[in-house]
């Protein structure tokens, strides 16, 4: 069975922190992607990255970095953690041409206190 | 500049109801058009996805959506709704070039009643 994982369902952490969170897929995909999610506004894209050392701003990369060092793996980094960033992070993969998310992983809820 | 607009946040049908999610886009170019449902604690799956062929596309789960160039709208339907679709629904767009990004509707809630 195809999976993008994300390395942590819950997360707590306190403002100011570098946080780091961690997407993993096993479908040997090219793009690899990060939203956030909130109520009422649906998913925006924070970073979108095509191949290994490769990266792009989404629409709300402010705050945020990305490393992707490995094919199957795609971080999310927030340098300086602020209550702001408080919100559900999705991680999603797809193949090459293919360049909207086919799958996704059940994500990763962050809470910043 | 591409949007797109989901009418209603909260659906609520009967089981073995028709199901009719609405969505709206707007572009300056003809879009590929896009339905994602996410189940509870669980991330996205995509349902079904229009790009410029037959303007009635099916997709998984017995759902199908018409793309309505006219109407500007790209809506999710069911005949008959079942307990397990209960979910949220996103409707996407984005342009054909292989630039354009993903822009996500607000999410609509369906809840399906015994």
């Amino acid at each position: 069975d195809v999976k993008v994982t994300q390395s942590s369902r819950y997360l707590v952490k306190r403002t100011g922190e570098k946080v780091f969170l961690e997407c993993v897929q096993d479908m040997d995909h090219e793009n690899m992607f990060w939203y956030r999610q909130d109520p009422g506004l649906g998913l925006r894209l924070i970073y979108f990255s095509y191949d290994v050392k490769m990266k792009e701003k989404g629409d709300i990369p402010e705050g945020y970095s990305v490393s992707r060092e490995k094919k199957e793996r795609f971080s999310l980094i927030l340098e300086s953690a602020s209550t702001n960033q408080t919100s559900m992070y999705l991680c999603a993969s797809s193949l090459a041409g293919q360049i909207e998310p086919q799958h996704f992983g059940d994500g990763t809820r962050l809470s910043i206190l | 500049a591409q949007s797109v607009t989901q009418l209603g946040s909260h659906v609520s049908v009967s089981e073995g109801a028709l199901v009719l999610l609405r969505c709206n886009y707007s572009s300056s170019v003809p879009p590929y058009l896009f339905w994602y449902v996410q189940y509870p604690n669980q991330g996205l799956q995509l349902l079904l996805k229009y790009t410029s062929a037959a303007t009635l596309v099916k997709g998984i789960n017995g759902f199908e959506a018409e793309f309505k160039k006219s109407e500007t709208s790209f809506h999710l339907t069911k005949p008959s709704a079942h307990m397990s679709d209960a979910a949220e629904y996103f409707c996407a767009v984005r342009p054909p070039s292989n630039t354009g990004k993903l822009i996500f509707g607000q999410g609509t809630t369906l809840q399906v009643k015994p």
